[in-house]
């Protein structure tokens, strides 16, 4: 199976910031790389696939690059809503696994 | 609009089954694949079983593997997991979603929640 790692596991930021996560696989999956956001108690929201397009409806400050093994994501003007939990998870391969998680906090 | 609605979960003794249901809406179910994925309490997402939009390629994490069987009836436009033998550490809300052309999960529902406990 493929490992997703992601750093950090959690950072202290403020609403205007400019915030990046990483996310790491352990084996190539090409551009099959996804960010996930989950705001509490809600369930799971797409914002990037394929490592960098942008799904339909997410706000422009939301960013994803990388490729092979190595991804980031990259807010660029933090807003209120944006505190809480993001994930990457690999669709190139079954088992279709996540990272870890990083939750971004407020400071 | 794009509907998912998840149902069957509860509390159940461990050993014992529940079959998950999730019933699709605003969208052309038998031409998507489709998953399911488990948040256990307080930790991160666990991707559990997937399938193709026929019904085929199905697969599962290795955790789950033997124990949880993921189908769907694309002319009820529903996607199942029956998860038997069930042991405390499969406590989790758990999700169904909407593979995208990448595989992406672009569509969630709101989860429910399997509880495994004595």
């Amino acid at each position: 199976d493929i490992q997703m790692t992601q750093s950090p596991s959690s950072l202290s930021a403020s609403v205007g910031d400019r915030v990046t996560i990483t996310c790491r696989a352990s084996q190539t999956v090409t551009r099959y790389l996804n960010w996930y956001v989950q705001r509490p108690g809600k369930s799971p929201q797409l914002l990037i696939y394929a490592a960098s397009s942008l799904q339909t409806g997410v706000p422009s400050r939301f960013s994803g690059s990388g490729s092979g093994t190595d991804f980031s994501l990259t807010i660029d003007g933090l807003q209120p809503e944006d505190f809480a939990t993001f994930y990457c998870q690999q669709s190139y391969v079954s088992p279709r696994t996540f990272g870890p998680g990083t939750k971004v906090e407020m400071k | 609009q794009v509907h998912l609605v998840e149902s069957g979960g509860g509390v159940v003794q461990p050993g014992r089954s529940l079959r998950l249901s999730c019933v699709a809406s605003g969208f052309t179910f038998s031409s998507y694949g489709m998953d399911w994925v488990r948040q256990a309490p307080g930790k991160g997402l666990e991707w559990v079983a997937g399938l193709w939009f026929d019904g085929s390629n199905i697969h599962y994490a290795d955790s789950v593997k033997g124990r949880f069987t993921i189908s769907r009836d694309n002319s009820k436009n529903m996607l199942f997991l029956q998860v038997t033998s069930l042991r405390a550490e499969d406590t989790a809300v758990y999700y169904c979603a909407r593979e995208g052309a990448l595989y992406e999960a672009d569509v969630w529902g709101q989860g429910t929640t399997v509880t495994v406990s004595s």
